[in-house]
Order: structure tokens, then sequence, then C-alpha cells
């Protein structure tokens, strides 16, 4: 079964710094998706960002990218330039192409900013 | 565009009651799902569907029902609630049947049972 693990339950980093959300997964399946989403204090969860695992180049949304490593099943989120706007439950996410809808979301890393 | 709508925001329940999760969406989405989320556990699929019609179980299903009459509503039923379906719920819809699209979520349930 695809299990996503998120190994940090919470992170800070200094407002303007960059920091480095950890997410890996495990699975058979050779094509498959990753997500990055965003859930602020409000609750309502947004997508920050997405990677097919069929693409070697990393995605790049703006200030947050990922070191996407298929070989060793790891996912990882920078934030660069850190804004107190950052401050969330940063979820990482994974689906296979094909064959199911079930996405299956990590525990969670929540994300503090500090002034 | 209202988006993905639940209703309601927060609910008490005592154990042994029943009630039903309201989920609504507006972007003519053909797949539409219900998690859970626990402290530390993450979100937790129960049901979802690709479909009005069709339904099929997630991860947590036990303790809930679904149905799919239309593509725009997906209401999630508990019949008998206990304690340990104390969480937050959240509704999420895609247009993507390929499932490559972004999930677009209502702002969660915050349900207590007592």
């Amino acid at each position: 079964a695809q299990t996503v693990t998120q190994s940090q339950p919470e992170m800070s980093v200094q407002e303007a710094e960059t920091v480095t959300l950890s997410c890996t997964y495990d699975t058979s399946e050779s094509d498959y998706y990753l997500f990055w989403y965003k859930q602020p204090p409000s609750r309502q969860m947004i997508l920050v960002i997405r990677q097919e695992a069929y693409k070697q180049q990393n995605a790049t949304e703006n200030r947050f990218s990922v070191n996407f490593q298929k070989a060793a099943k790891s996912f990882s989120l920078k934030i660069s330039d850190s804004q107190l706007g950052d401050a969330a439950m940063y979820f990482c996410a994974y689906i296979r192409s094909s064959g199911t809808y079930k996405y299956i979301f990590g525990t969670g890393t929540r994300l503090k900013v500090l002034a | 565009n209202a988006g993905v709508t639940q209703t309601p925001k927060f609910q008490v329940l005592k154990t042994g009651q029943s009630m039903t999760l309201q989920c609504a969406q507006d972007m003519n989405h053909e797949y539409m799902s219900w998690y859970r989320q626990d402290p530390g556990m993450g979100l937790r699929l129960i049901h979802y569907s690709v479909g009005a019609g069709i339904t099929d179980q997630g991860e947590v299903p036990n303790g809930y029902n679904v149905s799919r009459s239309t593509t725009e509503d997906f209401p999630l039923r508990l019949l008998s609630a206990a304690p340990s379906q104390t969480s937050v719920y959240f509704c999420a819809s895609s247009y993507e049947r390929s499932n490559t699209g972004e999930l677009f979520f209502g702002e969660g349930s915050r349900l207590t049972v007592l």
C-alpha cells in the first residue's frame, strides 16, 4: 500500500529566511502525482504546488519549489523569503496516475514564521 | 463562484444521534470526496464519488454513508454517531477524472460527539 510520511511535526523559520519541509513516500507505481497543500488557521486547504512523477524538472511556483528525488521517493518543499502569511500546516499528498481516485495525505508539518 | 460549500461548520451530537453533513460545489466537478482530519493523522479518505450515482469507499468508511444523486451535492451521513467520529470533516472536489486535478476543499465542519 502507498504511504506518505512527513517526519517533521513542526518547523520554525525566521521571516525572509528559507525553510525546507520533508516528505517521503512509498509506492511501487511509476506514474503518480505529488502535491503540497497549505492549511492556514482558517482551516481551508489550498494547493501550493504539484509535481508529475514522469517529469524530471522540479516544479516551481513563485517562492515555492520542490526537490523531487524519484529514486529516493523524496518530495521536499522549499519556501524562500518566508513571510508571516506562510505560517500554516503543510500536507504532502500522493495519488496514482490511473486506476484510483484515492489521494493519500501525510500527517502534516506545522510551520511557524518568526518575525 | 462559491466553490465548495460545507454545512454546518460546527455541530455537537450525542452518542447515537444521526446527522448529515452537506457538501455542494458549483464548479461542475465530477469527483467529490469526504475526508476526516484528526490530530497527528493527517487527512483520511472516507468516501468518494466520480459522478452522479457512483460512490466508493475510502480508507475509513465505517459508520458513514454517502450518496450522489446530482453532480453538485455529496452529503455525508452519520447514522449513529460515536465519540470516535469526533473530528474535522472536509469535502473536496476536482474537475479532472485523470487524477491530476487540484482538489478544491470546503472550509471544514467540526463535529463533536459526546
